[in-house]
């Protein structure tokens, strides 16, 4: 019965191959989020979705792209992975602003790359 | 900006022993105030947040505006208590979540 779900768990990539991180919903929450946690360090809020409307936070590498293709999936691209990208991707969810609610995150996707 | 500062990466306690994860930000808006609990190979999760008032398994938190401080409390650790436990931040418009980079907390025996 889980609720947010990312697949795959691990992911191993080549230094500059693209590679796709994918998350869906069983919500049907509006916004959608992608947090980058790297080792021993706090997540670090990358982008998210209200519904079709997309958000980049100012200091998100352009190497990192998403796609929300539908309310319950949502896509993390990174063009050319460097070593610096590896690390453990977060998806949540919440219904609506978190002002009145609370966010849901799926159990990540752990990025290596070589 | 805001910012989420959580001093001590790891709190090693006795089990029965009382708990208090330190949480200090800063945020120029009003801010909501949450804690956040991963345990082993689980997801991310919601402890509490602090315009609920509430207590979840024994774990209080007070917001402190004075010392802008939400540090997590316990009287008597239990041994499932052991996590990871973030402290976050939320913006006034609601839509970014600052993140704490955590404290692991082990209760031992």
């Amino acid at each position: 019965d889980a609720m947010v779900i990312q697949n795959p768990r691990y992911q191993v990539t080549q230094f500059g191959k693209p590679v796709t991180l994918s998350c869906s919903q069983t919500l049907n929450h509006n916004v959608m989020y992608w947090y980058q946690q790297k080792s021993s360090q706090a997540p670090k809020l990358l982008f998210h979705y209200y519904d079709k409307d997309f958000n980049n936070e100012a200091d998100t590498p352009d190497n990192f792209q998403s796609r929300r293709p539908n309310t319950s999936f949502c896509f993390l691209d990174i063009r050319s992975p460097g070593l610096g990208d590896a690390a453990m991707y977060l998806c949540a969810t919440s219904i609506t602003t978190l002002l009145n609610t609370e966010a849901f995150f799926g159990q990540g996707t752990r990025l290596t790359v070589v | 900006a805001q910012r989420v500062t959580q001093p001590e990466k790891l709190l090693s306690v006795f089990k029965g022993a009382p708990v208090e994860l330190k949480c200090n930000y800063s945020y120029s808006g009003s801010p909501e105030l949450f804690w956040y609990v991963q345990y082993s190979r689980q997801r991310l999760q919601l402890l509490l947040r602090h315009i609920s008032r509430e207590s979840i398994k024994g774990f209080t938190a007070d917001l402190n505006k004075g010392e802008t401080s939400f540090h997590l409390k316990k009287p008597f650790a239990q041994e499932e208590d052991s996590a990871m436990y973030y402290c976050a931040l939320l913006n006034n418009a609601g839509n970014m979540l600052t993140f704490g980079g955590g404290t692991r907390l082990m209760v031992k025996p």
